[in-house]
């Protein structure tokens, strides 16, 4: 059972706001992951980390940052929420070096800017 | 071009019986790995089962099973004795090059299984 937990599970919030959504991992992976996905669309890919002080930017451009200060947390945040910002985010977790490892989900932020 | 596509329309099957979800893909990469993962309504990712391209042996895992056709390159995923349970998003991905330099997934777009009583 994979142990990586994302918070809040909803959130609804207005224009404007600064928002941080939070995903921890208790496996101790190396690699993290950031994805948004649109109602009944494919995952996009927004950030990963392979390590502590490394992110990079994914195949999707998007409007929030990442940090990677301890190996177990991997928060995003979005400094000015706009509506085009509702989407669904997920994070993810995999082992280093495991090529058919797969990557560990948490349960996905559900975000709506009004 | 699309490194995954998945352009079954939504899929019904009735209970118990065994269904076929079709993926094919795209890569010039020697070396790479097939992930299949299932997502019900709440949201979550459920990781089911996995195909490496030099494995001589298609996949399974419980119910699932992977129908590997390299040549072809597609990676379809069967289910057998469809329950209830089943209904949801199946998203296949891909993962290029040997791992430790690469693991991102490329997705696909999704099918929609619908399962009846």
């Amino acid at each position: 059972e994979a142990d990586i937990y994302q918070t809040p599970r909803y959130l609804v919030i207005g224009t404007g706001k600064k928002i941080t959504l939070e995903c921890s991992q208790t496996m101790g992976h190396d690699k993290m992951y950031w994805y948004q996905q649109d109602p009944g669309m494919e995952l996009h890919l927004i950030h990963y980390s392979y390590g502590v002080n490394s992110t990079e930017k994914g195949d999707l451009s998007s409007e929030s940052t990442v940090s990677r200060i301890r190996t177990e947390h991997f928060p995003l945040t979005l400094e000015s929420a706009r509506p085009s910002h509702t989407s669904q985010y997920l994070c993810a977790s995999s082992e280093l070096g495991a090529g058919n490892q797969p990557q560990h989900f948490g349960d996905g932020t559900r975000l709506s800017i009004l | 071009a699309q490194k995954i596509t998945q352009t079954q329309p939504g899929m019904f099957v009735q209970e118990k019986e065994a269904v076929t979800l079709d993926c094919t893909y795209d890569t010039s990469d020697p070396s790479y790995g097939l992930f299949w993962y299932k997502q019900p309504s709440s949201g979550e990712m459920i990781f089911l089962i996995y195909q490496g391209s030099y494995d001589q042996q298609n996949a399974t895992e419980g119910r699932y099973s992977l129908n590997f056709q390299k040549a072809r390159k597609s990676a379809n995923l069967v289910i057998s004795a469809s329950q209830l349970g089943d209904s949801a998003m199946y998203f296949c991905a891909m993962r290029e090059g040997r791992d430790g330099a690469n693991s991102k997934l490329t997705f696909g777009k999704g099918i929609t299984l619908s399962v009846r009583p």
